[in-house]
């Protein structure tokens, strides 16, 4: 089984300028979501999405950050301008919809964003 | 607000030490606590507790979560340089009349294996 695919895998730009991040769960995954992680510290929840409708996005910064998933399955994070702290991993997971008794998370191998 | 804090925050034994990770919460609307390794990549799954005092064990690895008193720990005996990691722990959180939920991570405890 196809694990969640996400590019590109690093990305070096200077402040102000913008960057992408692409995701595509594992299949027949209708819950995503976009973490991002912060070099020592634990993974914090930017956006959920439960098929292309957000069910969370309640600490995503909006007047920089945005993500899309029209149709479901491929997921976009955009930054944009990027700032200093925004340096981090950027995390996409998947999951399987449902209760929490199939709660696992299965993560990407992450999106790696330097600003400089 | 939701918090989700581990103990210690780094730590570092020797090759056959066994170790005590820990993990307390608070949060609302509790439904499970989950334990993630995360080497130089994405984090990886290994444990999934939802009910109190029922140990997980996966080889050297078990878990158990006391929902009374809000925490879980991780025990790993027998330790190897292989076990070295970022050991992440989450609560997922049931969201409003939904089973979507949601996972609110820890901030990690940093585990070094020295031969």
């Amino acid at each position: 089984e196809a694990g969640v695919a996400q590019s590109p895998r690093y990305k070096i730009i200077e402040k102000r300028q913008s960057v992408a991040f692409w995701c595509n769960p594992i299949s027949g995954h209708a819950t995503l979501y976009w973490y991002q992680q912060i070099l020592g510290q634990g993974p914090k929840l930017l956006i959920q999405f439960q098929n292309n409708g957000v069910v969370d996005d309640s600490q995503l910064p909006k007047d920089r950050f945005s993500a899309e998933r029209l149709k479901g399955v491929d997921s976009t994070l955009k930054i944009q301008p990027a700032k200093l702290e925004d340096s981090a991993v950027y995390l996409c997971a998947s999951r399987i919809s449902g209760g929490w008794n199939t709660g696992e998370l299965f993560f990407g191998e992450g999106s790696r964003l330097t600003v400089l | 607000e939701d918090k989700v804090v581990q103990s210690p925050l780094s730590l570092v034994v020797h090759e056959g030490d066994t170790v005590t990770l820990n993990c307390s919460y608070e949060v609302t609307n509790f439904r499970s606590l989950l334990w993630y390794k995360q080497e130089k990549k994405a984090p990886t799954f290994l444990f999934m507790l939802t009910s109190s005092g029922i140990e997980k064990k996966s080889g050297r690895l078990s878990s158990i979560l006391d929902k009374k008193e809000l925490f879980s720990i991780l025990n790993i005996t027998a330790t190897q340089t292989g076990d070295s990691a970022v050991y992440l722990c989450a609560v997922g959180l049931y969201a409003g009349g939904t089973s979507y939920g949601k996972l609110t991570f820890g901030q990690g405890t940093i585990l070094t294996v020295h031969p």
